[in-house]
């Protein structure tokens, strides 16, 4: 099915350790997004990419670094995981047309 | 820089009755996008309608409408006939694009609880 895919689905890292969270779209779409879910504050964006090769900072980047390795694929590096990046974290791209496709999101907690 | 504000935490209704979600929005740029997305517990993030700042007509997707007040900047979601289906929050989300680069702005949410 058509669709943005993220992986994984949930992980647990401790204090210190670094990850990356990896997304794919295959909708052929130039814009993809992510962002961060807490409880009571929506979604947050943290970087996004307007084409393949170029991102640029949202909302909330401190701490994060971003890859857009190609038109398909845009990846999310933390660094040196603090527990206040515990959060759901959601991919999304965008199309020619107005719709956003999310995907199903990513459950990260940090200890 | 642009704003989405969601006044209402929480809404419980009854099953059957109609039921409006309240979203008002700030922005300086004339040209901008207004999406409404439901979130089921389940987590993901479901499209549900669209409208655009030109558009002279409100819009519609089945149970779904959007009443836009641009003179008022808001742009409240209606469901018609809720359904125990409907419970999940509710997010307003505004796209605006600046220098080329879109981006999409969501308010805080609303939790609806449809009671049988």
């Amino acid at each position: 099915n058509a669709g943005v895919t993220q992986t994984p689905k949930f992980q647990v890292l401790k204090t210190g350790q670094s990850m990356t969270l990896q997304c794919a779209q295959d909708m052929n779409h130039n814009s993809m997004y992510w962002y961060r879910q807490d409880p009571g504050m929506g979604l947050r964006l943290i970087y996004y990419s307007a084409s393949e090769g170029t991102t640029d900072k949202g909302e909330v980047p401190n701490g994060y670094n971003v890859s857009r390795l190609n038109k398909r694929e845009f990846s999310l590096r933390l660094e040196s995981a603090a527990p206040s990046q515990t959060s759901v974290y959601f991919c999304a791209s965008r199309g020619l047309n107005y719709g956003y496709t999310f995907g199903s999101g990513t459950r990260l907690t940090v200890v | 820089a642009q704003k989405i504000t969601q006044t209402q935490p929480g809404m419980f209704v009854q099953e059957k009755e109609a039921v409006t979600l309240d979203c008002t929005y700030d922005t300086s740029d004339p040209s901008y996008g207004l999406f409404w997305y439901k979130q089921p517990s389940s987590g993901e993030m479901i499209f549900l309608i669209y409208q655009g700042s030109y558009d002279q007509q409100n819009a519609t997707e089945g149970r779904y409408s959007l009443n836009f007040q641009k003179a008022r900047k808001s742009a409240n979601l209606v469901i018609s006939a809720s359904q125990l289906g409907d419970s999940a929050m509710y997010f307003c989300a505004m796209s605006v694009t600046n220098f080329g680069n879109e981006k999409l702005t969501f308010g805080t949410g609303t939790r609806l609880t449809i009671i049988p």
